[in-house]
């Protein structure tokens, strides 16, 4: 299966500022999806990534708060913009590989 | 979409009883789901999955049943152990299809020793 190398592992950023999260993916993969688990919550999927095309972002979620882009088919970044204390959270990116999914280790972001 | 409901939220057991965890889905066009383990300050761990043309599946002290029709499925852990402590996710896909996992709430499990 598919090995993702997701950086930063975790930071610590000023309220108004932002952050881009990447990852890459040891193989090609048509979708990528980013998710956010914020504390003590289940994960909650942000947006679907499809390289060539704008990301689908779920409700709640928007582009001009979490702009992705997908410039090849195994590397993505999801950038959290303009932060608040909100967005403490962890944020994972996952593709599909094998017979199920994967997961990058994860990005604990702390809003301050 | 996909929703998934998870019961119950937390769950209590004393070590060596039996832990069931059960998930409903909408989405009858699911074909797989898996169950993730995650330990404090850690990304979730697959512990088993099923897919839609099973309708059990066991790996040691962990089984997952799967009702197509009532749309739920369930995990069960055996002779739990303090170490089965964790917080445990539900989900469910059209994995043929490509789609995301959609997630249930989590249950957080603690075994007493």
């Amino acid at each position: 299966s598919a090995v993702i190398s997701q950086k930063p592992s975790r930071d610590i950023c000023q309220r108004g500022t932002s952050l881009t999260i990447q990852c890459q993916v040891d193989s090609q993969v048509t979708m990528m999806f980013w998710y956010r688990q914020q504390p003590g919550q289940s994960l909650t999927l942000i947006a679907t990534a499809n390289q060539g095309s704008e990301a689908t972002y779920e409700s709640g979620f928007v582009i001009d708060k979490f702009p992705i882009s997908r410039p090849n088919l195994t590397f993505s970044t999801l950038t959290v913009s303009n932060m608040s204390p909100e967005d403490s959270s962890i944020y994972l990116c996952s593709v599909v590989a094998g017979n199920g999914y994967t997961f990058g280790s994860g990005t604990r972001l702390t809003v301050v | 979409g996909e929703n998934v409901e998870q019961h119950p939220s937390t769950l209590s057991v004393q070590e060596g009883d039996s832990a069931v965890i059960k998930c409903t889905y909408s989405d009858s066009a699911s074909n797989y789901f898996p169950w993730y383990k995650q330990e404090l300050g850690k990304r979730p761990q697959l512990i088993i999955d099923i897919r839609s043309n099973v309708g059990e599946k066991k790996d040691q002290r962990i089984a997952v049943t799967l009702n197509k029709t009532a749309k739920h499925f369930s995990l069960h852990i055996t002779e739990t152990q303090p170490e089965d402590s964790a917080v445990y996710f539900c989900a469910a896909s059209n994995l043929n299809a490509g789609n995301m996992l959609t997630f249930g709430g989590g249950t957080r499990l603690m075994v007493k020793p």
